[in-house]
Formats: structure tokens, sequence, C-alpha cells
């Protein structure tokens, strides 16, 4: 059975950077028939893509967020992590990562419980 | 960016009850359009894909339409468990992906 867990600090100071890592058990990110994602959700808000990453290394962004965002994926601990750089109020949410299919119509069928990042001092 | 525009913003229904939910793309996305539900404090949950496609382990009464740039989510009779919140997801546009803002389907 796939799973998927975020981890990472609930607690970010404004202007630094928020750093999140999800681990897979049940599959691999080396997979070449699956891309992986993140997605978060402000709260009482609706969902917001904010970027996928191929095992190759390839990667894609969120216009919005794409100076921002730095995706990697580590094959060696079966983990992706999320980097999101000079975060303001704006980014706390919850954030999720999930797994999308790289053939067809990329749904995400696969998704982390979430953990609520919060940015303030 | 392609947008994707949900109506409504939220509804009130019956147990029983057929419900029908829209999400409309700003271009045409042919059938490239995924259904999730999501119940407070969880993470979605997969409906539909590729605009009609039931999601394994999804009851029959959740179904999809459409293809360019309407779409439909129907339930055909509303049970106590789908009371949540509908989003819509577009994976047209080379992996940039959109959702839709969301239905609310609360309990009349």
């Amino acid at each position: 059975q796939l799973q998927l867990q975020e981890s990472g600090p609930g607690l970010v100071k404004p202007s630094e950077t928020l750093s999140l890592t999800c681990t897979v058990s049940g599959d691999s990110v080396s997979s070449s028939r699956y891309y992986w994602g993140w997605i978060r959700q402000p709260p009482g808000k609706g969902l917001e893509w904010i970027g996928t990453i191929y095992y190759s290394g390839n990667t894609y962004y969120n216009p919005s967020l794409k100076s921002r965002v730095t995706i990697s994926v580590d094959s060696s601990k079966n983990q992706f992590s999320l980097r999101l750089n000079s975060v303001t109020a704006a980014d706390t949410a919850v954030y999720h990562c999930a797994r999308l299919t790289s053939t067809g119509y990329h749904p995400f069928d696969y998704w982390g419980q979430g953990t609520l990042v919060t940015v303030s001092s | 960016d392609i947008q994707m525009t949900q109506s409504p913003s939220s509804l009130s229904a019956s147990v029983g009850d057929r419900v029908t939910i829209t999400c409309r793309a700003s271009q045409s996305i042919s059938s490239y359009l995924n259904w999730y539900q999501q119940k407070p404090g969880k993470a979605p949950n997969l409906l539909i894909y590729a605009a009609s496609s039931l999601q394994s382990g999804v009851p029959s009464r959740f179904s999809g339409s459409g293809s360019g740039t309407d779409f439909t989510l129907t339930i055909s009779s509303l049970q106590p468990e789908d009371f949540a919140t509908y989003y819509c997801q577009q994976s047209y546009s080379a992996l940039l992906l959109t959702f839709g803002g969301g239905t609310k389907v609360e309990i009349k």
C-alpha cells in the first residue's frame, strides 16, 4: 500500500525558507510511471498546485511561485523535497505531497495527509 | 495559464438528491479533467479522472462528463458521507496544473 508522509518544521519565520520532505513507502520515486508533486491549501481556502518533479529531475512549477520554489528528489532515501524561500504570512497553509501518473491524464491518485506550516515571527 | 471556474461555490442538498457541479476551463482542455472529494481535515481523494473515468473503489453514484471547456460532476443519489468539498483539476497544460475553486456540498 502506497503511503506518503510529509515532514518538516511547523513554524517558519517571515523571509526565511520553508523546507519540507515527503517520504514515500510502497513505491519508488525512481519509477518512470509517476511524477511527484506538492500542493498547498491555506486555511479555509482551496487547493493550489506548487510544483511537480519526475525521477529524471525534470521539474514543473506554478508560475506564480516559480521564482521562490525548488523541488528535488533523493532516490537513495526514496524522498522528494520542497523548498520555498522568502516566505510571508500568505504562505501559511497545509502542504500536501502527492503522486501523479506520468501517462494519460495525470491525476493525483495518492496524497499525503498534509502538514500545517505557519509563517509567523 | 488555464483557469478553472467551478459553480456553484456551495450548495445545500438533502440525502437522496441528485447533485450536479460544473467546472469550466478558460480554454479547451480536451478530457484532461480530474475531480476530487475533500472532507475536513483530510487529504483530497480522487473520484474521476479523464473527465469520465471512475477511480477504483469510488461508488458508482459518482459520474463525470464533458470535454473541451465544460465539465460536470454528478452524484446520482446523495449519501450522508458525500457531504464534502469537491474540486476539479486540469492536467492539459504540459503539467502546469490548476485546480478549480471548490464546491462545498452541505446538508439541507
